[in-house]
């Protein structure tokens, strides 16, 4: 069965920057696409960027331009998302999520990280 | 950016049905897809999908949720609602980048 497991939570500095990562399972992970959402606290979906696995080519919002880096590791199945220069507002849950089959919209949700930004 | 809007909230009897909308600034329609998905996300958990391109069940979801709507309005249909169905539902649509939610609608049991 498709999985999509991510890394745990995490607390980091304002000004640093971190990477979590998606390990995905039990499908072709070269075959689909993968997106990742940004979820504040009480509110609603964001989404930040897209990655094709299978040949590493990215799109992503526009707002998240220089915030987000989306990379995949094909090795091991594994998609990352670096995020830079964090502030307050980086404070969220960012969830993975499959690309459907016949479109772009979610299949499959990793269970998602929550970074909480602080000094 | 394709805004939106879904009402926050929504409250219907056990056995009932909810119906829950959308509308997208602009069309989400092209000449062969209409390019609007439905989402359930319960508290702490992560988002399921439930309808795609509008009308298409997602695999393992209950035949009690339907989706229905073109162009610029639509609707996901829960009927009859159970205790279960607790939860905010997003749609969000495909139809240009950057891809886009609505704000959700919560949905409790009167």
């Amino acid at each position: 069965q498709v999985q999509l497991q991510q890394s745990g939570a995490e607390l980091v500095k304002p000004g640093s920057s971190v990477k979590i990562s998606c390990k995905a399972s039990g499908y072709t992970f070269t075959s689909y696409g993968m997106h990742w959402i940004k979820q504040q606290p009480g509110n609603g979906l964001e989404w930040i960027g897209w990655i094709y696995p299978g040949n590493g080519n990215t799109k992503y919002n526009q707002k998240f331009n220089g915030k987000a880096t989306l990379t995949a590791d094909k090795s091991s199945s594994t998609a990352y998302m670096q995020l830079s220069s964090l502030t307050s507002e980086d404070s969220a849950v960012y969830f993975c999520a499959r690309q459907g089959n016949s479109g772009y919209y979610f299949d499959y949700w990793g269970q998602g990280v929550m970074v909480t930004v602080s000094s | 950016d394709i805004v939106l809007t879904q009402s926050p909230a929504l409250a219907v009897s056990l056995g009932q049905r909810a119906t829950i909308s959308c509308r997208a600034s602009q069309s989400v329609s092209t000449s062969s897809y209409t390019l609007m998905h439905w989402y359930q996300q319960k508290p702490g958990d992560q988002p399921k999908l439930l309808i795609y391109d509008a009308s298409n069940l997602a695999s393992g979801i209950p035949a009690r949720f339907s989706g229905s709507g073109s162009g610029t309005d639509f609707t996901l249909t829960i009927n009859p609602v159970q205790a279960d169905d607790v939860a905010t539902y997003y749609c969000q649509q495909s139809r240009e980048l950057p891809l886009t939610f609505g704000s959700g609608t919560k949905l409790e049991i009167k």
